[in-house]
This record gives C-alpha cells, sequence and structure tokens, in this order.
C-alpha cells in the first residue's frame, strides 16, 4: 500500500499562472518531505524540503505548504515557467532512514 | 562535483543472463540505495544500505541482491532477469544527517 499519493498524474497550466502540485500521505510518523522534479533522461533532482515543524517552506518561485492534520503537503510554482515542465515526485521519510516517493506528476507549462 | 555516477545507462539483455549494475558516489555518504521507476507507480525502494556491510531490503526486492563492501560503491546484482524487471532504476546516497537525496543519472534496463 502506498504511503505516499500522488492523485494527479499530470497539470497543464499557462506560463506565468500558478501551478500547484498535491501530495498525501498515510503514515504521521513522517517527520520530513521533499520534492524532487525529473526531467527525462536525467536522475530526479532536489527542488524544495520541508520540516514537520514548519508548515511553509521558500525558496525563490517554489513554496512547499505542510498540512499535517490532513496529512497533505503542495507544492506552489509561481510564476510558472515552460522550462519548469517535468515530472515532480514528492516524498516523505522519518528520522532518514528511508524515503518513500509518490507517482508523480507530470506539469506542463504551456507558453 | 558532488555525482552518483552508475553504469550502465542503457543495457538490452536476455532472461536468465545474470547481471551487474555499479554504482558509486564520491560524496562520502553512509546511506545509499537503489530505486526503480514504473508508469504509475513512481519510484519504488528495492534495496538501501545504512552503511558498509549493512543492507536491507526495500519495497520491491524480489529478483535482486546488492552488496556493500565499500563505503563508496552499491552494485545492484541480477541473478537471473526476468521481463518484469525491464524498468529504469536510480540509485541514490545521503548523508546519515543529511536532509536531501542525491540520484543518479539512471539505468534503461530491458529483459527480453
Amino acid at each position: 500500500d502506498q504511503q505516499v499519493k500522488q492523485n494527479s498524474p499530470s497539470l497543464s497550466v499557462q506560463e506565468g499562472r500558478i501551478s500547484i502540485l498535491n501530495c498525501d500521505y498515510t503514515n504521521s510518523m513522517f517527520d520530513y518531505f521533499l520534492w524532487y522534479k525529473k526531467y527525462p533522461a536525467e536522475g530526479p533532482t532536489f527542488l524544495i524540503s520541508i520540516s514537520s515543524i514548519k508548515d511553509k517552506n521558500e525558496d525563490g518561485r517554489f513554496t512547499v505548504f505542510l498540512n499535517k492534520s490532513a496529512k497533505h503537503l503542495s507544492l506552489h510554482i509561481v510564476p510558472s515557467q515552460p522550462g519548469d515542465s517535468a515530472v515532480y515526485f514528492c516524498a516523505a521519510s522519518y528520522n532518514f532512514n528511508k524515503f518513500y516517493f509518490g507517482s508523480g506528476t507530470k506539469l506542463n507549462v504551456k507558453p | 562535483e558532488a555525482q552518483v555516477t552508475q553504469n550502465p545507462r542503457y543495457l538490452i539483455t536476455v532472461t536468465g543472463k545474470k547481471l551487474t549494475v555499479t554504482c558509486s558516489q564520491n560524496m562520502n555518504h553512509e546511506y545509499m540505495s537503489w530505486y526503480r521507476q514504473d508508469p504509475g507507480l513512481g519510484l519504488r525502494q528495492i534495496y538501501y544500505s545504512m552503511n558498509v556491510e549493512v543492507t536491507d531490503k526495500g519495497d520491491v526486492p524480489e529478483g535482486y541482491k546488492v552488496s556493500r563492501k565499500e563505503k563508496r560503491n552499491f552494485p545492484l546484482i541480477l541473478e537471473s532477469p526476468s521481463p518484469n524487471q525491464t524498468s529504469l532504476y536510480f540509485c541514490a546516497s545521503s548523508s546519515s544527517s543529511g536532509n536531501t537525496i542525491y540520484f543518479g543519472e539512471g539505468s534503461w534496463l530491458t529483459v527480453v
């Protein structure tokens, strides 16, 4: 049973608008969450993370929100750019021992 | 440059022919792991290693073996590959105190 779920396999957004990617998890023990970005023919690269003691972390155009009571996190990209088109994976861990990944959301930013 | 290097990047092999995918990291990380990526299933962990000589099964270990004799290397071994092991494989590493995982570029494996 998947402990981390990304229920939207794809998302299409106009350039300049906001992209919101969602992720749900089931294990309340998770205390660290990450987002990865993956281009075709490349390995996933780290984008942004958040600890369970926070509810928001911001890095430039990227903001991750964590709602622990709902076991939900989201990644906001503002403004979206065509170069943001990629597959985005969310991941969760506890004590950094093991990381659980979602199935990914393919973002397409249209010029 | 900090990196995780895996080889081969692309391989087509036949059922039952043993193969090894190598993985090496230059960041002195304690933690290394192998994932496979399949459509609709995301990244699933095959095996992981907390340090030298310490390995453990991930979510989908069947049909795979690993070893960790040196800190920098973590090879993935398919003793008798089958077509259902056709997938994209990623090696990854992280430090025990780190807060992110570094991935290799991936190895496309096709078993016919």
